[in-house]
């Protein structure tokens, strides 16, 4: 079956412009995370939906990251004014949301601000 | 500090040897699971362990769990080259609305090298 999908794969951006990730859970999952991942560095958690619940924001690094998920599937993480200290490995997960809570990752997206 | 933090931060074995990593947390959690990675991308999940186990297996990995010491070892036997890849321990601590709301505290992973 299919699994987490994320594009672009890679995306280069200049300073100060806006970027759109995008991230198709598995189908059927209730859980969905956005983590970003810096060069040698361990995931840190950005924002975390599940089902229709108010999202978890907590990670967010500031207000020029948001995130939405439509319909209870496909989520757009947008980075508005990007840094460079926004370049990294932007990972999206799922998760059916029982307690076992194992997640699916995507493969992830590059992102390079110039 | 990261919930969940591994060591060593790197490992370097030859091919047939064991590897063991371990992972320290600082909260009660309810489950506690191991993830690896290859080349930076996205992450493959491994095993998972309750809170009221103290050890699992699953093909050449086994797991310990202490919550005594909030800590936690993976061990890989008869290594191969294949296994070279960062490892994330990765805690699960209750949201308290008795259902799905969780969501997982990674450390910085350990990086292991089998060398053929």
């Amino acid at each position: 079956g299919a699994g987490v999908s994320q594009s672009p794969s890679n995306k280069v951006t200049e300073k100060g412009k806006d970027v759109e990730l995008r991230c198709d859970p598995i189908s059927g999952h209730t859980a969905l995370y956005w983590y970003r991942q810096s060069l040698g560095q361990g995931l840190e958690f950005l924002i975390y939906f599940q089902g229709n619940s108010a999202p978890d924001k907590s990670g967010l690094p500031s207000d020029r990251f948001s995130a939405e998920r439509t319909g209870g599937s496909v989520s757009t993480l947008t980075i508005q004014r990007t840094q460079q200290e926004d370049s990294a490995v932007y990972l999206c997960a799922s998760s059916s949301g029982t307690s076992y809570n194992e997640q699916f990752f995507g493969p992830g997206t590059r992102l390079t601000v110039l | 500090s990261q919930q969940g933090e591994e060591d060593p931060q790197a490992l370097s074995i030859q091919e047939g040897e064991n590897a063991t990593m371990n992972c320290s947390y600082k909260t009660s959690i309810n489950n506690l699971q191991w993830y690896r990675q290859n080349s930076g991308r996205g992450l493959v999940h491994l095993i998972l362990i309750r809170s009221n186990e103290r050890e699992k297996h699953s093909g050449r990995l086994r797991v310990t769990l202490d919550t005594s010491k909030k800590s936690s070892s993976l061990l890989i036997t008869a290594s191969r080259a294949a296994d070279t890849a960062s490892y994330f321990c990765a805690t699960d601590k209750y949201g308290g609305s008795g259902g799905s709301n969780y969501k997982l505290t990674f450390g910085k992973g350990t990086l292991l090298t089998v060398n053929p």
